[in-house]
């Protein structure tokens, strides 16, 4: 069935890049999402990639998507402390999420 | 306040009880989705609404669970004699038609089986 696949945990120092890692295996997706789940909260839609772009930029987000080998990331320049949070992508349809990549900003 | 709204928002209850929790989608939201999330994971997908028709369910749906969205407004999910495995968040989402299938996502239910 459809899977999507991320990294659990990733900390990076105030100030620094972060760069979030998914793979997913539903090729038929036209967009594929991220979302944001801060502690006790409900997901919130960060941004999105239509599937044939490769690259979209939003301010401090910027997401890459390779189709070829199903792999999709999102990269957050000068990560701030309040971007602590669960990251999740997921693929369209009913939305398959992946576990989520827990981002841990030190100061 | 316009967004999802989720009641109740914490559920204890004793295992072998049933359980009915609440969502109120955006108004002008056809679509509703359930989804159960677990500590460390990330939400899986129950079942979804376009307006009053429930489209599609997962096998993870047992029979006692069961969900409803009788107007095409509202939606309830039902959970029959409760077992401690589905102690969860429950959370409900809603999408506009003709988007670009964003889900706007409650706060979320927890529910806690003891």
């Amino acid at each position: 069935g459809e899977d999507v696949e991320q990294s659990l945990f990733l900390s990076v120092r105030e100030g620094d890049s972060s760069v979030i890692n998914c793979t997913y295996t539903d090729s038929s997706s036209t967009y594929l999402y991220w979302y944001k789940q801060e502690p006790g909260a409900g997901l919130q839609l960060l941004t999105y990639i239509f599937s044939n772009m490769d690259m979209k930029q939003d301010q401090r987000l910027t997401v890459l998507l390779n189709k070829k080998d199903k792999h999709l990331s999102l990269r957050i320049a000068d990560t701030q402390t309040g971007d602590s949070a669960i990251y999740f992508c997921a693929s369209q349809g009913k939305l398959i999420f992946g576990q989520g990549t827990t981002l841990q900003v030190k100061p | 306040d316009t967004g999802v709204s989720q009641n109740p928002r914490h559920k204890i209850t004793k295992r072998g009880q049933n359980v009915t929790f609440r969502c109120d989608p955006i108004s002008e939201h056809n679509r509703l989705y359930w989804y159960r999330q677990t500590l460390g994971q990330g939400p899986e997908f129950l079942t979804y609404f376009q307006n009053e028709a429930q489209l599609e369910k997962s096998r993870l749906l047992s029979d006692r669970f069961s969900a409803e969205r009788p107007k095409g407004s509202f939606s309830t999910l039902e959970i029959q004699r409760t077992e401690q495995g589905d102690s969860a968040m429950y959370l409900c989402a809603s999408r506009a038609p003709g988007s670009t299938g964003e889900l706007f996502f409650g706060e979320g239910s927890r529910l806690t089986v003891l």
